[in-house]
């Protein structure tokens, strides 16, 4: 069975502070999304890494996939009250979509004015 | 184009009775997965079907049933419904079944009194 765990749970920080969650596995994934999901709505793909020791950005968000592809990392810079939310990470195991998605629990985040 | 749909929103049940639970995935896309949110417990993958056919399950107990249309609708339905059901069902619709494109809808929250 393969397993996500973010860290961490929750996190309340400041507007204009830095920030990086992140997700972990022993198991290897084909390619890790984040998603970011807002009460009573459903999760939105931010972004999707397939190559170890991938970096993209986004704004001011960067997602780094790790080296062996079982970790995965969430920077967000000089954070703002819209990024508040439901931070979710999830990994395609390698029976692709029909074995469906493996997530994380999520990161609470809240960025107080 | 229209995103993914999902009916009814809210629901109110019972313990021991049943459901269904609707999803109408974006246009052209023939893959519908289902995903079941809880605090507890994250979001879980219940099952994915493509072109009518599932292609796999996830591990909940038979009383969580589905079916695909040909025009790739899909509905899930719940049996003999414990307290435990109580959740948020998320459908996720691809064009192909990879997990890399897929989209969420805002999901049906289930409550079971």
């Amino acid at each position: 069975t393969q397993l996500l765990e973010q860290s961490p749970q929750f996190l309340s920080i400041q507007e204009g502070e830095n920030l990086t969650v992140y997700c972990n596995s022993s198991s290897v994934f084909s390619s890790l999304q984040w998603y970011r999901q807002e009460p009573g709505e459903g999760p939105v793909l931010l972004v999707t890494v397939v190559t170890g020791g991938e970096v993209k950005k986004l704004k001011r968000l960067t997602f780094q996939f790790g080296d062996a592809r079982k970790d995965s990392s969430l920077h967000i810079t000089a954070a703002q009250p819209g990024d508040t939310g439901l931070y979710l990470c999830a990994g395609e195991g390698s029976g692709g979509g029909a074995d469906g998605l493996t997530f994380g629990k999520g990161t609470h985040l809240i960025i107080q004015p | 184009k229209a995103g993914v749909t999902q009916t009814p929103r809210y629901l109110i049940k019972t313990r021991g009775q049943q459901v269904t639970l609707s999803c109408s995935p974006i246009s052209g896309h023939r893959s519908v997965s289902w995903y079941q949110q809880t605090p507890g417990q994250g979001l879980q993958f219940l099952f994915e079907y493509f072109s009518e056919t599932q292609r796999n399950k996830g591990n909940f107990p038979g009383r969580f049933s589905g079916r695909q249309f040909s025009n790739s609708r899909s509905e899930m339905n719940v049996s003999t419904l414990e307290l435990g059901d109580s959740a948020l069902y998320l459908c996720a619709s691809s064009l192909s079944g990879a997990v890399t494109e897929a989209f969420f809808g805002q999901g049906t929250r289930l409550t079971v009194v």
